[in-house]
């Protein structure tokens, strides 16, 4: 397995523009998170997904966020319309349920 | 509700000296602990993980950690620091409170290696 795969792995764009980023998980695994990591903030969860249904959606910062997950397979965060504060490195990571949690290279996202 | 606290955001040794970096976890059920490493543009790598078997935890490239019920504690240690181990290492705790298993993790902990 490839690990999980996050796409792309830099995204610089305009505020006021949309921004998806996407993420591909391990095979089998039915847990999936998306972190994001900033200095004042550290690691902060986002969102997550147990068996492609959301769960606990209580970090997502504002409504300009959101995230969906069609199948086992696939998931994005879109942000819209994107300000320079939502500049951040962005994780997409997944499990089995209460075994460790396997980390995407992250996208590093600039919003200017 | 989960926490972790990391006792200090640097630490700095010298190559060949001990490493320990140090968690405090708060988890109203027996918890599930891990420790992972951050390079510089990477993602998190898993150095080790608890979960109720053995107290003490081997792990990659050395490291171990103790799990400590009575302290709250899971802290990493390493008997001779390498300059390669110089990253950042996050602490997390998972403890499956409400039905799922979601890691919170620390704020980090920069490990500085000097020759």
């Amino acid at each position: 397995d490839a690990g999980v795969i996050q796409s792309p792995r830099h995204e610089v764009t305009e505020m006021g523009q949309e921004v998806t980023l996407r993420c591909k998980p391990i095979s089998g695994h039915n847990s999936l998170f998306w972190y994001r990591q900033t200095m004042m903030r550290g690691l902060e969860l986002l969102i997550y997904f147990n068996n492609n249904v959301p769960i606990d959606d209580s970090g997502m910062p504002e409504d300009r966020f959101s995230a969906k997950m069609p199948n086992a397979s696939f998931s994005t965060l879109k942000i819209q319309p994107s300000e320079p504060r939502d500049s951040a490195v962005y994780f997409c990571a997944g499990s089995s349920a209460g075994a460790e949690a396997f980390f995407g290279q992250g996208t590093r996202l600039t919003v200017v | 509700a989960q926490s972790v606290t990391q006792l200090g955001s640097h630490v700095s040794v010298s190559e060949g000296a001990l490493v320990l970096l140090r968690c405090n976890y708060s988890s109203s059920v027996p918890p599930y602990l891990f420790w992972y490493v951050q390079y510089p543009n990477q993602g998190l790598q898993l150095l080790l993980k608890y979960t109720s078997a053995a107290t003490l935890v081997k792990g990659i490239n050395g490291f171990e950690a103790e799990f400590k019920k009575s302290e709250t504690s899971f802290h990493l240690t390493k008997p001779s620091a390498h300059m390669s181990d110089a990253a950042e290492y996050f602490c997390a705790v998972s403890d499956g409170s409400g039905g799922s298993y979601i890691p919170t993790f620390g704020r980090g902990t920069s490990l500085i290696v000097h020759p």
